[in-house]
């Protein structure tokens, strides 16, 4: 089966330190992986995609993900973080359902608290 | 939130009742779908769509239903029989294939009366 696992619940970080969310996935085939951000009570927000090519993937608001084929990661990452990334973080994998479409399985989310 | 727009922000629901939740795209995007979030499970895909008078159920379709008459338009009603409808609740649309981007409506708040 496929999935999508996020192990920490939670994560704190200073602000302008850098920050890391896990995420690692288990997909047959080639796996499409992105991430996103949900601030309170809003909708998803897209910030990354790996498809193919780079491991190192950039998005939008200064982050990067790094995708390590190997140990079926996909972490999330920000050299400097800032207060105004507190937030929920997704990962999601594109999944091929058996109709020949294609679904979104989504982790649980990880909370990022970032202190001042 | 992109080109998706979702109403009511807020919906109260009395028991034994249906309610219809609202979810419009003017980004052209063939595929729709609907989450339902609870916290700490994530997202929960509902039903989607990937095109016009065709839709099929997800994970947890029980007590919901949809149509979707509009390529712009894809209403999730929740019906009687969803005996715990309080929840977030999500649509969603993209272009179909593989490497698609899914964008997301800003959500609509279902509490029950």
């Amino acid at each position: 089966a496929q999935s999508v696992a996020q192990p920490e619940d939670q994560v704190n970080v200073a602000e302008g330190n850098p920050l890391t969310v896990k995420c690692t996935y288990s997909v047959s085939g080639n796996p499409y992986l992105f991430w996103y951000v949900q601030y309170p009570n809003r909708g998803l927000q897209f910030l990354l995609k790996y498809i193919t090519g780079d491991n190192l993937v950039k998005g939008s608001y200064g982050f990067e993900a790094e995708f390590n084929k190997s140990q079926t990661s996909f972490h999330l990452k920000k050299p400097s973080a800032l207060v105004s990334d507190s937030a929920l973080y997704f990962c999601a994998v594109r999944s091929l359902l058996f109709s020949g479409t294609y679904k979104y399985i989504f982790g649980t989310g990880t909370r990022l608290k970032v202190l001042a | 939130d992109g080109g998706i727009t979702q109403s009511p922000k807020y919906l109260f629901r009395k028991e034994g009742q249906n309610v219809t939740l609202s979810c419009e795209q003017n980004l052209n995007h063939d595929a729709m779908y609907w989450y339902r979030q609870d916290p700490g499970q994530g997202l929960r895909l509902i039903y989607y769509s990937q095109i016009v008078n065709d839709f099929q159920k997800g994970d947890i379709a029980e007590g919901y239903s949809v149509s979707r008459e509009k390529k712009e338009s894809f209403p999730l009603t929740v019906t009687s029989a969803q005996k715990n409808p309080t929840a977030f609740y999500l649509c969603a649309s993209s272009f179909p294939g593989r490497q698609e981007t899914q964008y997301f409506g800003p959500g609509t708040r279902l509490l029950v009366l």
